[in-house]
């Protein structure tokens, strides 16, 4: 069973470029999370997704940041214009549904650079 | 949510026991302590959770205090590998929002 896969692994952008991040969850995961980290600071939530809902977006920048989870493919997060200090590494994770257990299952991440 | 306090960073020498505390003072009777890592330049992941018993998996140990003001990460014997930070985070199953709030946690560096 495939991991829960990121792609690019690194995105270089100039400002006011657009990024695309793509996280493809585990094979049966309904739930998506995307996190950012930002140099030396821990991981920050940013957006809760299942199929084609937006669940919780309370750690989404107002502007410029969006997420989707389509019925068919891969989540997107999509950060429009960007700027420096959206350089960052970004996860998504994925879970199965709400258990006892709770665990989400984290991606590789994309680093992403603005130059 | 309620809050955990860890310390910064701890040291320890390869192939001895680790233990990594946690401080959750303010822990509520719904709330599972979980405990995930991350690796240097990866995502994090899940390791050991638990509500009142000490729990054993094959990556390590986790012991909760009788009064679950605090709990303890036990690795039996660290490797190099094991070098992480590690988090100790609360999870309320009372409560509808799924995120995990990271805080700092414990920079763990493993001495050969």
């Amino acid at each position: 069973n495939a991991g829960v896969m990121q792609n690019p692994r690194h995105l270089v952008r100039r400002r006011g470029q657009e990024a695309r991040l793509r996280c493809s969850p585990m094979k049966g995961h309904s739930h998506v999370y995307w996190y950012r980290q930002l140099p030396e600071e821990g991981l920050k939530f940013m957006v809760y997704l299942q199929k084609e809902n937006i669940i919780d977006e309370s750690g989404m920048p107002k502007e410029r940041f969006s997420a989707e989870f389509p019925k068919e493919g891969p989540s997107i997060l999509r950060i429009q214009q960007v700027v420096r200090g959206d350089s960052a590494a970004y996860f998504c994770a994925s879970s199965p549904r709400r258990t006892d257990t709770y665990e989400q299952y984290f991606g590789p991440g994309t680093r992403l650079t603005v130059t | 949510d309620a809050k955990t306090t860890q310390p910064n960073s701890m040291e320890s020498n390869e192939e001895e026991p680790v233990h990594l505390p946690c401080n959750h003072s303010t822990i509520s009777g719904t709330d599972y302590i979980h405990w995930y890592r991350q690796l240097p330049s990866q995502g994090p992941e899940y390791v050991i959770h638990g509500l009142t018993s000490n729990v054993n998996n094959r990556m390590a140990s986790l012991a909760i205090a009788e009064d679950r003001k605090s709990s303890t990460l036990i690795l039996h014997r660290a490797t190099l590998r094991d070098a992480a930070v590690y988090y100790c985070i609360l999870i309320s199953l009372m409560n509808r929002d799924d995120k995990i709030i990271f805080g700092k946690g414990t920079r763990l560096h493993i001495l050969p």
